[in-house]
């Protein structure tokens, strides 16, 4: 069975330019969950997205942003990127209601110049 | 609010001694707890949690934890380290009563010397 993909491995940007990041979740999974790991800050989580709806945000600018799509796939959009935007955006997904059971993605390593 | 708290930042062990990384949360309510590692461009891999039940949590590769509800810390442990087990972990915490998504620790690089 196939893991949660993440595409791009790599994005490079620069500074006000906008990032459009990818995940799809494991067969079956409905919920996706996106987090930032920035170096030196853990993860800190960004949004989670189930059945096509938002369901929560964390402490983010609305510039972060995000869709989920009907097969359940997930954009994540960051706009007028910041240098401090460089880090590793991770996705996870569950089943529905499994908020326990989150399964990892490998990440888009995101850089700003 | 929901927090975790990893002291140290970095960890090392000689290779065949026991290994311990620190973990301390706090919640509202009751906890459900998780460690992960991270391998050098992977994501996050789970090792174990602990959702209610016994104290000592087994999990996979040989780690477990211990929930001590007194303390509020879930650290991890494994009785005998290995060179592989070199890795990032990172603890995380989810009330149970109000909260949705996972609170994760700063992560604790573990570095099993040889």
């Amino acid at each position: 069975e196939a893991g949660v993909t993440q595409s791009p491995t790599h994005l490079i940007k620069t500074r006000g330019q906008q990032a459009t990041l990818r995940c799809s979740p494991i067969s079956g999974h409905t919920s996706v969950y996106w987090y930032q790991q920035a170096l030196g800050l853990g993860l800190q989580f960004l949004l989670w997205y189930d059945e096509g709806e938002e369901r929560n945000r964390g402490n983010f600018p609305p510039r972060f942003s995000g869709r989920q799509f009907p097969n359940y796939s997930s954009e994540l959009n960051v706009n007028a990127l910041e240098l401090e935007d460089s880090a590793l955006y991770l996705c996870a997904s569950s089943l529905r209601g499994n908020y326990n059971e989150q399964f990892f993605g490998p990440g888009t390593r995101l850089t700003v110049l | 609010a929901q927090s975790v708290a990893q002291p140290e930042d970095q960890v090392n062990v000689a290779e065949g001694n026991p290994l311990t990384v620190k973990c301390t949360y706090s919640v509202s309510g009751n906890p459900y707890l998780f460690w992960y590692v991270q391998y050098p461009n992977r994501g996050l891999q789970f090792l174990l949690k602990y959702i209610t039940g016994d104290n000592l949590v087994k999990g996979s590769y040989g780690f477990e934890a211990e929930f001590n509800k007194s303390q509020t810390s879930f650290h991890l442990k494994k009785p005998s380290a290995l060179v592989s087990d070199s890795a990032l972990y990172f603890c995380a915490v989810r009330d149970w009563g109000s909260a949705r998504q996972l609170t994760f620790g700063s992560g604790t690089q573990l570095t099993v010397l040889p």
